[in-house]
């Protein structure tokens, strides 16, 4: 198994550009969830996904866009980067929510200028 | 507001040192869980906790539900220990403690 696989692992966009970070899992785990994680604070989840088809809004999802159209994809768009969105993003996925192991991906660094 | 707070923030220990790392929370939870996020950036979860202890090789996690407190202790630290641990707790949805940084000089 590959576990949590993320692309690309580095990204330099310009403001008010997009892009779509991807996050793939071949654990047939039914939750994903993407993080933001910046200095000096925890990681903070954006959107995340309890299926395929369903997707609800975390605690910081402005400028994020996210869809479930399978149960292994689970992409983060960019609409209009902002060099607020500076951070490294963190895909993650559980069997379930409650009270599962979390997997990580490797992160995707994005640097917006 | 933080609903998770860690100490210390940073932590530097000699080879062999016996370390432990609090994770202090303010939210009702259904688990606790700690994280390794190696230099590289990797995160790792290390464990799951509802209730009591639990052992993995030299780490111990414990938590205590009543005074919404758990530690993570490492037995005979290690150089390849040294890591941010990240103490992360499950409520209405996960809330991440800044982590705490771990140096073990040999």
């Amino acid at each position: 198994n590959a576990g949590v696989t993320q692309t690309p692992k580095f990204q330099v966009l310009k403001t008010g550009q997009s892009m779509t970070l991807q996050c793939a899992q071949d654990m047939n785990h039914e939750y994903m969830s993407w993080y933001r994680q910046d200095p000096g604070m925890g990681l903070r989840l954006i959107h995340y996904s309890v299926g395929a088809g369903i997707t609800d809004q975390g605690e910081v999802p402005n400028g994020y866009n996210v869809s479930r159209s399978t149960t292994e994809d689970f992409p983060l768009r960019l609409l209009s980067a902002a060099p607020s969105q500076t951070s490294v993003y963190f895909c993650a996925s559980s069997y379930s929510n409650i009270g599962e192991t979390q997997y990580f991906g490797p992160g995707t660094r994005l640097l917006v200028l | 507001k933080n609903e998770v707070e860690q100490s210390p923030q940073n932590l530097t220990a000699q080879e062999g040192e016996f370390i432990t790392i609090n994770c202090s929370y303010s939210v009702g939870i259904s688990a606790l869980h700690w994280l390794q996020q190696h230099p590289g950036g990797g995160i790792v979860s290390l464990f799951m906790l509802s209730s009591g202890k639990k052992k993995h090789g030299r780490l111990i996690a414990t938590i205590n539900i009543q005074e919404k407190h758990s530690s993570l202790h490492i037995t005979a630290s290690h150089p390849r220990d040294s890591a941010v641990y990240i103490c992360a707790v499950l409520g209405n949805q996960f809330y991440f403690g800044t982590g705490t940084s771990l140096t073990v000089i040999p």
